[in-house]
C-alpha cells in the first residue's frame, strides 16, 4: 500500500518571501509523483510532477520540486512567492498498475 | 478547448432523493474517475473507468454508482443521498489507462449538501 503525507495543513508567508512545503511517500514499490494546485473555486492543475530522470524537476509559475529516495520525500519550493500562490497544494503519489493517492492538502496564504 | 465538465456545479438536495451529476471530457481520454474532496482529507477516489463499460470501485465507493456507456461521459449517482455525503465533487481524466502515472485534468467541481 502507498500513502501521501503532506506535513504542515496551513503555510503563512510574506510576499517575496521563499516557500517550502512538506510532502513525505511511502511505497514499497517505485512510485511517480505529482504536486497539483487548487485556486479558489476551481478544480485542480497540474504544477509538476516526476516519473524518472533527474530528481530536481520544475513546474509552472516557478515553483520546483526535488525528489529524494532516501528520505522519501517530494517537497515543493518557490524561491519568491505572490500574493497570486495563494491556493491548496497537493501533493500525489501513483504507481504504474493502481490509482492515485493524494495528500491532505496544504493551504498556501501569501500576505502582502 | 481541452475541458472536462461537470453539472452542476451547486446542488442542494434532500435526504433519499436520488440525483445526478454530469461529467464530460472532449479530450479523447480513456481514463475518467471521481474524488470527493473533504477537509483535512484530500482527494479521495470515488469510482473510475478505463473504457466503455469497464468501471471500478475507488476507496469509498459506498452510496455511489456510475456509468460508462460513452467514452466522453461519466455521471456520478447518488441513488440516496445522505448528510455524510455533503462533499466537494471532481471529476477528472487522464489519457493513460491508469491515474498513477499520468496528468489528471479536472473539472471544476461540484459543492454538494445534502440537508
Amino acid at each position: 500500500a502507498q500513502s501521501v503525507t503532506q506535513l504542515d495543513s496551513q503555510v503563512p508567508v510574506f510576499e517575496e518571501a521563499p516557500v517550502e512545503l512538506r510532502c513525505n511517500y511511502s511505497s514499497s514499490v517505485s512510485v511517480y509523483l505529482f504536486w497539483y494546485v487548487q485556486y479558489p473555486n476551481q478544480g485542480l492543475q497540474l504544477l509538476l510532477k516526476y516519473l524518472s530522470g533527474s530528481t530536481l524537476v520544475k513546474g509552472i509559475n516557478g515553483f520546483e520540486a526535488e525528489f529524494n529516495k532516501s528520505q522519501t520525500s517530494f517537497h515543493l519550493r518557490k524561491p519568491s512567492v505572490h500574493i497570486s500562490d495563494t491556493a491548496e497544494y497537493f501533493c500525489a503519489g501513483g504507481t504504474s498498475y493502481g490509482k492515485l493517492t493524494f495528500g491532505q492538502g496544504t493551504i498556501l496564504t501569501v500576505h502582502p | 478547448e481541452a475541458q472536462v465538465t461537470q453539472n452542476p456545479r451547486y446542488l442542494i438536495t434532500v435526504t433519499g432523493k436520488k440525483l445526478t451529476v454530469t461529467c464530460s471530457q472532449n479530450m479523447n481520454h480513456e481514463y475518467m474517475s471521481w474524488y470527493r474532496q473533504d477537509p483535512g482529507l484530500g482527494l479521495r477516489q470515488i469510482y473510475y473507468s478505463m473504457n466503455v463499460e469497464v468501471t471500478d470501485k475507488g476507496d469509498v465507493p459506498e452510496g455511489y454508482k456510475v456509468s460508462r456507456k460513452e467514452k466522453r461521459n461519466f455521471p456520478l449517482i447518488l441513488e440516496s443521498p445522505s448528510p455524510n455525503q455533503t462533499s466537494l465533487y471532481f471529476c477528472a481524466s487522464s489519457a493513460s489507462l491508469t491515474a498513477g502515472v499520468d496528468t489528471q485534468y479536472f473539472g471544476p467541481g461540484t459543492r454538494l449538501t445534502v440537508l
